[in-house]
């Protein structure tokens, strides 16, 4: 099946640095999204970006679908930045959603 | 209406126990899945509901048992489940014809 490669898998910034986390995938895939988890477990949608740039205040997201990857920006880290940032891919007619193993950050005051 | 419920937040249940978790979305979303994620690890997916049907049954065991009674509500049966089935229950939709799903904030569960 296909895989979703997410590094680096941790990453500890004061507040106010910049990011970037990077979601590698294995075959053509349908779709890709970003995703927050937040402490208390909710999944929340930063991005629905199979090609292209988007951008949302401070953050943004670039996907290269013909080179196999994508890219997550944060820039003005906030302590409420912290969390888990997934990528998933959608394929097989876009029904299923294959998760990376996530980039856990922390952000310190 | 733009948002994916789950009931309840947390549940406790004896592993005799029977239990049914719910999702509901009033997006007309007709896809309706249900993830299992244990801790310090991606959800894995379970099952996926395509207009009330079932299509698609990743494996899992027939202690959980999925149900789709209408377009707007998923439930999961709960039945005879063991300690190593503790997790975070994820409910997610989609619109048809698009791939972006949007998910709810999940059910924890403790099997004791």
């Amino acid at each position: 099946g296909i895989q979703v490669e997410q590094s680096p898998p941790d990453l500890i910034l004061q507040e106010g640095a910049n990011s970037t986390l990077r979601c590698n995938f294995s075959d053509s895939v349908n779709n890709l999204q970003w995703f927050h988890q937040n402490p208390w477990g909710q999944l929340i949608n930063l991005f629905y970006i199979p090609s292209g740039t988007k951008q949302n205040g401070r953050l943004s997201a670039t996907t290269v679908a013909t080179e196999r990857y994508s890219l997550l920006y944060i820039s003005s880290s906030q302590t409420t930045d912290s969390g888990v940032y997934f990528c998933a891919v959608a394929y097989q007619g876009a029904q299923k959603l294959v998760f990376g193993q996530g980039t856990r950050l922390t952000i310190n005051p | 209406d733009t948002e994916v419920t789950q009931t309840p937040k947390h549940l406790v249940m004896g592993m005799t126990n029977k239990k049914s978790l719910k999702c509901e979305q009033h997006m007309g979303h007709r896809a309706m899945y249900w993830y299992k994620q244990k801790a310090k690890k991606p959800p894995e997916l379970m099952f996926v509901y395509s207009y009330e049907k079932l299509s698609i049954n990743e494996s899992v065991p027939s202690r959980f048992s999925p149900e789709c009674p209408n377009s707007s509500l998923l439930n999961l049966h709960l039945h005879a489940l063991q300690p190593e089935d503790s997790a975070l229950y994820l409910c997610a939709s989609r619109r048809t014809g698009e791939s972006e799903q949007f998910f709810g904030p999940g059910t924890r569960l403790t099997v004791l």
